[in-house]
């Protein structure tokens, strides 16, 4: 299958930094991209959407000042978390959906982020 | 509010069993369904897609997809400790988000 590779896998910060995380489709050109939180023993809460070449969608209840959603590529979306605390700690991941596959989506591989 | 909706579990079977996992779901206009596995710790993994009603089988998985009752089932034949993981339901409409259920954790028991 589609090939999406997520970036860092691990990723620990000091309160009050920021972290950015990359996620890359490698086979196959995506003009959307979906972000996703998921906590531990719970499902993935998705995010926002993003949007090559425009703006990103988010969901109700993220804040898109804190989490910066960059889609600069058709094969490169970025989510930058600012001023990270605690709470945000958290398993990010993101997908892709593959064109050339009707409308599967395949998911990188997940970033642990550990606020301290 | 479109849902997924699926049991938390955890749903244990012995080795060699068949896991039956099942899920609903709200949207009718949902055209295309999707199972996940999850380890713990790992991203999902797409295991089966389906898209019209009735039967579809990859080797010892079989989804089944019912439209009228909006209800989707994955059955595991022969089931092995290294299925022991999350399986996530998922539901699409062509144009909108995917829609995923909270997961029913399977323990598969040597």
């Amino acid at each position: 299958g589609a090939v999406v590779s997520q970036h860092p896998s691990r990723v620990i910060c000091k309160s009050g930094t920021s972290v950015k995380i990359e996620c890359r489709s490698l086979d196959f050109q995506a003009t959307t991209m979906f972000w996703y939180r998921q906590f531990p023993k719970q499902s993935l809460m998705l995010m926002a959407t993003s949007n090559e070449g425009s703006k990103a969608t988010y969901e109700q209840g993220v804040e898109k000042d804190k989490f910066l959603i960059n889609h600069a590529s058709l094969t490169l979306s970025t989510l930058t978390v600012t001023s990270a605390h605690p709470e945000d700690s958290s398993f990010y991941i993101c997908s892709a959906r593959d064109p050339r596959v009707n409308t599967e989506a395949f998911f990188g591989q997940g970033t642990r982020l550990t606020v301290v | 509010q479109k849902e997924v909706e699926q049991n938390s579990g955890p749903l244990s079977v012995p080795e060699g069993a068949i896991a039956s996992l099942n899920c609903t779901y709200s949207d009718r206009g949902s055209q295309s369904f999707f199972w996940y596995r999850q380890y713990s710790g790992k991203s999902p993994e797409l295991i089966m897609s389906i898209y019209s009603n009735g039967d579809k089988e990859d080797g010892r998985f079989t989804a089944q997809l019912n439209k009228a009752s909006q209800y989707v089932s994955l059955l595991i034949r022969d089931s092995q400790p290294s299925d022991s993981a999350t399986y996530l339901c998922a539901g699409y409409n062509y144009g909108q988000n995917f829609v995923f259920g909270p997961g029913t954790r399977l323990s598969v028991l040597p």
